[in-house]
């Protein structure tokens, strides 16, 4: 079955650490989304990526960081900069249109706690 | 600016009633506008979309949502409600760009 995978499904930081999230898609999409949902918040669009080897920075992207080094793959990595980092992170992708209305396809998410 | 508003954070129905989630929209051009649901701690699910052509569509779980340009809503509507779909309801517009804006989401109880 198509579809994408997120890694792990539950992490934990301590102080000063970097942590990456992983995010695999085998539909074929070029087109990869990384979001935040926190309580009450809806998604924020934190960073975004049309083709490999390029990628857009979204609404919160300070203090993350991404690569996009095959069409399969959009690593997130959350740095130390980013102070307030627990959240449950969801991964997307999507099949390019010139319209805009293809639907994007998620991932079932990474909750990153502080420890 | 493009934009989604929920105006319901939280609604509770009773199993068996009938539910409206009501979701706006702030776009320009043409919207294409989708409903996706999510279980807690799972990712989201895409119920319907709306392109163009007739303005109800029907979706996935029973669920179905009327496009009305006049209004600038989208509502999803579901005639009978289970225990099942209690969840979180995102509305969502597609934007330029390949671009995805998300309203902030209804939370759905289901009273026995």
């Amino acid at each position: 079955d198509g579809g994408i995978t997120q890694s792990p499904k539950y992490l934990f930081r301590k102080e000063g650490q970097n942590v990456t999230l992983s995010c695999e898609q085998n539909l074929n999409h070029d087109a990869m989304y990384w979001y935040r949902q926190d309580p009450g918040q809806g998604l924020r669009l934190i960073y975004y990526s049309q083709i490999v080897n390029d990628f857009q920075k979204g609404d919160i992207a300070e203090g993350y960081s991404v690569s996009r080094e095959k069409k399969e793959s959009f690593p997130l990595t959350v740095t130390s900069a980013q102070k307030n980092p627990t959240a449950f992170y969801l991964c997307a992708s999507m099949a390019q249109s010139a319209h805009s209305n293809q639907p994007q396809h998620f991932g079932d998410g990474t909750r990153l706690s502080i420890l | 600016a493009q934009s989604v508003t929920q105006p319901d954070i939280h609604i509770t129905v009773s199993e068996g009633a009938s539910l409206e989630l009501r979701c706006n929209y702030s776009y320009g051009a043409t919207p294409y506008l989708f409903w996706y649901v999510q279980s807690p701690g799972q990712g989201l699910q895409l119920l319907l979309k709306y392109f163009s052509g007739d303005t109800l569509v029907q979706g996935i779980k029973g669920f179905e949502a009327e496009f009305k340009r006049s209004q600038s809503s989208f509502n999803l509507r579901k005639p009978s409600v289970h225990w099942s779909d209690a969840a979180e309801y995102f509305c969502a517009v597609g934007v330029y760009n390949n671009d995805m804006r998300f309203g902030a989401g209804t939370r759905l109880t289901v009273k026995p």
